[in-house]
């Protein structure tokens, strides 16, 4: 149990241009969705909090007009990288947390973003 | 600034002792603590949690928790190659209102040698 996927594992992508990336709980309701960005070598580092039918909280120095994100039920969230730039190059990963938990969030595999 | 902080190693074992992975924390009010294993280039696996003093097992791993020294602790007895990776500690706490937030340490490299 506790399986959460992410999609797509890898992309590429123009300077410019806007990823969209999904993640889902795939055998359990998810209440809230957070999504982190890993640099290489670094710690994780949370970018915002999404509860579903809600708006999304940001982590201070987010921008929350260029991370757009969407949970529109109890299974998906989605990141939308808007506008991205060679700096936004990341590992991005998404987890969930499930209804009566301690709290422990389950990890999807991550989505590797380069931006050219 | 609540933080959490580990010892970013590398910690080097021989195949076979034990690992002991430290873990610190500065809020007193954190309720709940967690271990994830990363693999290089994978994303965190969650390994086990505790929310009580005290000791609790889980196969080879050992989770110790001491709130009145604001420490965590992870044991990995019979250490093999396959353990080696970089272990996250990670706090739960009552703070700002962000209940369902955790804060990570940095992790600890752990290499097992053959």
């Amino acid at each position: 149990g506790a399986v959460v996927s992410q999609h797509p594992s890898r992309v590429i992508c123009k300077s410019g241009t806007s990823v969209k990336i999904e993640c889902r709980s795939l055998d359990f309701q998810a209440t809230t969705m957070f999504w982190y960005r890993q640099f290489p070598k670094q710690s994780l580092m949370l970018m915002a909090t999404s509860n579903e039918g809600s708006k999304a909280t940001y982590e201070q120095g987010v921008e929350k007009d260029k991370f757009l994100i969407n949970h529109a039920s109890l299974t998906l969230s989605t990141l939308t990288v808007t506008s991205a730039h060679p700096e936004d190059s990341s590992f991005y990963i998404c987890s969930a947390r499930a209804l009566a938990a301690y709290n422990e969030q389950f990890f999807g595999p991550g989505t590797r973003l380069t931006v050219l | 600034q609540k933080e959490v902080e580990q010892n970013s190693g590398p910690l080097s074992v021989p195949e076979g002792a034990i690992a002991s992975l430290n873990c610190t924390y500065s809020d007193r009010g954190s309720q709940s603590f967690f271990w994830y294993r990363q693999y290089s280039g994978k994303s965190p696996e969650l390994i086990m949690f505790i929310y009580s003093n005290g000791d609790k097992e889980d196969g080879r791993f050992t989770a110790q928790l001491n709130k009145a020294s604001q420490y965590v602790s992870l044991l990995i007895r019979d250490s093999q190659p396959s353990d080696s990776a970089t272990y996250l500690c990670a706090v739960n706490g009552v703070w700002g209102g962000a209940t369902n937030k955790l804060i990570f340490g940095t992790g600890t490299l752990l290499a097992v040698q053959p």
